[in-house]
């Protein structure tokens, strides 16, 4: 079957605007979670979501970002007044409940300039 | 103390030999421990996952699993060129539903 799926695959923006990430997980998966991934650092925890509510907001680094699932499926990462330390590749996991395996998805580049 | 450690390496070792990755975490609580292989430019993909003290076997690969002594490994037999990518530890600390993840072993196979 599909996998997770994530759009842009790149995105290059200018200081001070607002981005949106998509992210569509693979179908049945209940739980979706958003990671980052700076250049020469770990993988980043952001956020969680089971069905559409984020019980884990805690990864988030600052009020800028926001993100939303609706339907229990699709998913929005939101950065808003980008900063260039957000330049980063965003990924997606989804699994079929917590605590499942998490599956990735190709990533978000997300360069700021 | 980082949640999940791992030796960044570099990691070298030649075709057909056993390369051994190691993990250590620092939550007595956590349960479930998962091996992820990254290549250059890409999202990282499952290769293992264990929840149970012991070894579990797939094909090439083990995970080890050692809850008292808090660590997990995995060892890659008769490794291959195509083994060469970073290795990711991956633990749900204590009830955390998301996932912590080590720093990562960058793995060189020599031809």
């Amino acid at each position: 079957g599909a996998g997770v799926s994530q759009s842009p695959s790149n995105k290059v923006t200018e200081k001070g605007k607002d981005v949106e990430l998509r992210c569509d997980p693979i179908s049945g998966h209940t739980a979706l979670y958003w990671y980052r991934q700076s250049l020469g650092q770990g993988l980043e925890f952001l956020i969680y979501f089971q069905g559409n509510s984020a019980p884990d907001k805690s990864g988030l680094p600052s009020d800028r970002f926001s993100a939303e699932r609706t339907g229990g499926s699709v998913s929005t990462l939101t950065i808003q007044r980008t900063q260039q330390e957000d330049s980063a590749v965003y990924l997606c996991a989804s699994s079929f409940g917590s605590m499942e395996t998490q599956y990735f998805g190709p990533g978000t580049r997300l360069l700021v300039l | 103390q980082k949640e999940v450690e791992q030796n960044s390496g570099p990691l070298s070792v030649p075709e057909g030999a056993i390369a051994s990755l190691n993990c250590t975490y620092s939550d007595r609580g956590s349960q479930s421990f998962f091996w992820y292989r990254q290549y250059s430019g890409k999202s990282p993909e499952l290769i293992m996952f264990i929840y149970s003290n012991g070894d579990k076997e797939d094909g090439r690969f083990t995970a080890q699993l050692n809850k008292a002594s808090q660590y997990v490994s995995l060892l890659i037999r008769d490794s291959q060129p195509s083994d060469s990518a970073t290795y990711l530890c991956a633990v749900n600390v204590g009830s955390a539903r998301q996932l912590t993840f080590g720093s990562g072993t960058q793995l060189t196979v020599l031809p």
